[in-house]
């Protein structure tokens, strides 16, 4: 079993719709990144978390430490949003990051 | 645009030969990762370096080697190579300058990848 898991795997939306997506972790950790792959491979920083909620335009990332679960949304979701996310967490004072597989958003208009 | 820079972007070879990628962290920046992104897999942590030092290593082969010089670029050294190393590989740079032991939790910014491709 994967210490950060990403549901769902797959997800299409119609444009305008309200996307979540989940990731669950088991180990402790010191913070939480979401990330943004396009479909040409580039990779973009979306948020690092250790607490509470951030927000970015449309986007919104949560954590609950306790329950060791944080959430992407994206509001009004657009067919740019299309893209894989990636969670990745930094378990305790250790250096590496361990990354979830992805989930491979495709938003249509 | 991160700040970090990556070269080449695209890098084609045949089985056997040797390939060097190149990466430039963000300005100021000491500590730099390599990943490793095969076709439908996450991402693979390779190495760490910080200020010219190995700090941390995870999945790498024998086969890969890595550095990192005084100016702070750094290099992934890919030998031998198989068909199976066909990926795109990844660098990425944490900011600032404090002791790494006490930014566990700075972010991570990514180049924009070399696409490796072994026939």
């Amino acid at each position: 079993k994967n210490e950060v898991e990403q549901s769902p795997q797959n997800l299409t939306a119609q444009e305008g719709e309200f996307i979540t997506i989940n990731c669950s972790y088991s180990v402790g950790i010191s913070a939480l990144h979401w990330l943004q792959q396009h479909p040409g491979g580039g990779i973009v920083s979306l948020f690092m978390l250790s607490s509470g909620k951030k927000k970015h335009g449309r986007l919104i990332a949560t954590i609950n430490i306790q329950e060791k679960h944080s959430s992407l949304h994206i509001t009004a979701s657009h067919p740019r949003d299309s893209a894989v996310y990636i969670c990745a967490v930094r378990a305790g004072n250790n250096r590496k990051l361990i990354w979830g597989l992805g989930t491979s958003l495709a938003v249509n208009p | 645009d991160s700040g970090v820079t990556q070269t080449p972007k695209h890098l084609i070879t045949a089985t056997g030969q040797r390939v060097t990628l190149r990466c430039s962290p963000r300005s100021g920046d000491l500590s730099v990762y390599w990943y490793q992104q095969s076709l439908d897999q996450g991402l693979q942590f390779l190495i760490q370096y910080y200020n010219g030092e190995e700090r941390a290593k995870g999945n790498i082969l024998e086969r890969f080697s890595a550095q990192q010089f005084p100016d702070l670029h750094s290099e992934l050294n890919l030998s031998s190579l198989e068909l199976g190393d066909s990926a795109l590989y990844f660098c990425a740079s944490t900011s600032g300058v404090r002791d790494h032991r006490t930014s566990g939790s700075n972010e991570q910014f990514f180049g924009p990848g070399t696409r490796l491709t072994v026939l």
